[in-house]
C-alpha cells in the first residue's frame, strides 16, 4: 500500500519570503499522480498543484511551484513571494494512474505567515 | 456552479443515535468519495462511487458505516448506532474524468463536523 509522509508538522515564513514543504511517499508503481491540496481554517480542501510521474519537469502554478524527484520519492512544494493568506494546512496526497481513484493524503504541514 | 454541497455543517449527536450526511455532487460529475479527518489519522478515504455504484469500501470503518448513492446527485453516509470515535469531518468530493486524460480532479465539499457526545 502506498503512504504519505510529511515530516514537518509545522512551518512558518515571514510574509514576501520563500518556504518549502517536504513530502516523501513510498510506492511501487512507476505511474502516478502527486498533489498538494490547502485547507484554509474555512475547511475547504483546495487543489493547489499536480505532477504526473511520468513527466520530468517540474509543475509550477503562479508562486508555486514542486520539485519532484522520481528517484528519492520526494515532492516538495515551494511557495514563493508567501501572502497572508497562504496560511493554512497543506496535504501532500498521491493517487495511482490506473485502476483506484483513491487519494492517498499525508498527515499535513499547518503554515503560518508572519507579516 | 455551487460547488459540492454538504449538509449539515455541524452535526452534535449522543452516542447510539443515528447520524445521516448528505452530499450533493457537482453536476455532470459522476464520481463521488466519503473522507472522514481527523487528528490522529489525518484524512482517510472511506468509500466512492462511479455512475452511483460503489467501486471502493474498503474504508468503510465497520459495519455501523453505510453509504448510498441513489442517484446521480445524491449520496448519503449513514453511522448508525454513532459512537464517540466517530467524531470527526466528513469530507464529500466528486470529479469526472475529463475527456482525453486519465486524470480527474477531486472537488471537495465544505465538510460537516460531526461530534458524538
Amino acid at each position: 500500500a502506498q503512504t504519505v509522509t510529511q515530516s514537518q508538522p509545522e512551518m512558518s515564513v515571514q510574509e514576501a519570503e520563500t518556504v518549502t514543504l517536504s513530502c516523501t511517499y513510498d510506492t511501487s508503481e512507476s505511474d502516478y499522480y502527486l498533489f498538494w491540496y490547502k485547507q484554509p481554517p474555512s475547511r475547504q480542501m483546495i487543489l493547489v498543484i499536480r505532477q504526473e510521474a511520468y513527466k520530468q519537469q517540474n509543475a509550477t502554478e503562479n508562486r508555486f511551484s514542486v520539485n519532484f524527484q522520481k528517484a528519492a520519492k520526494s515532492f516538495s512544494l515551494k511557495i514563493s513571494d508567501s501572502q497572508l493568506g497562504d496560511a493554512a494546512m497543506y496535504f501532500c496526497a498521491y493517487r495511482s494512474q490506473g485502476g483506484s481513484e483513491k487519494l492517498v493524503f499525508g498527515k499535513g504541514t499547518k503554515l503560518t505567515v508572519n507579516p | 456552479d455551487a460547488g459540492v454541497i454538504q449538509s449539515p455543517r455541524h452535526e452534535v449527536t449522543e452516542m447510539g443515535q443515528e447520524v445521516t450526511l448528505r452530499c450533493k455532487p457537482i453536476s455532470g460529475h459522476d464520481y463521488l468519495f466519503w473522507y472522514r479527518q481527523t487528528m490522529m489519522r489525518g484524512l482517510e478515504l472511506l468509500i466512492y462511487f462511479n455512475n452511483n455504484v460503489p467501486i471502493d469500501d474498503s474504508g468503510m470503518p465497520e459495519d455501523r458505516f453505510s453509504a448510498k448513492m441513489p442517484n446521480a446527485s445524491f449520496s448519503t453516509l449513514k453511522i448508525q448506532p454513532s459512537e464517540p470515535r466517530d467524531s470527526a469531518v466528513y469530507f464529500c468530493a466528486s470529479s469526472f474524468l475529463t475527456s482525453g486524460t486519465v486524470y480527474n480532479e477531486q472537488f471537495f465539499g465544505p465538510g460537516t463536523r460531526l461530534t458524538v457526545l
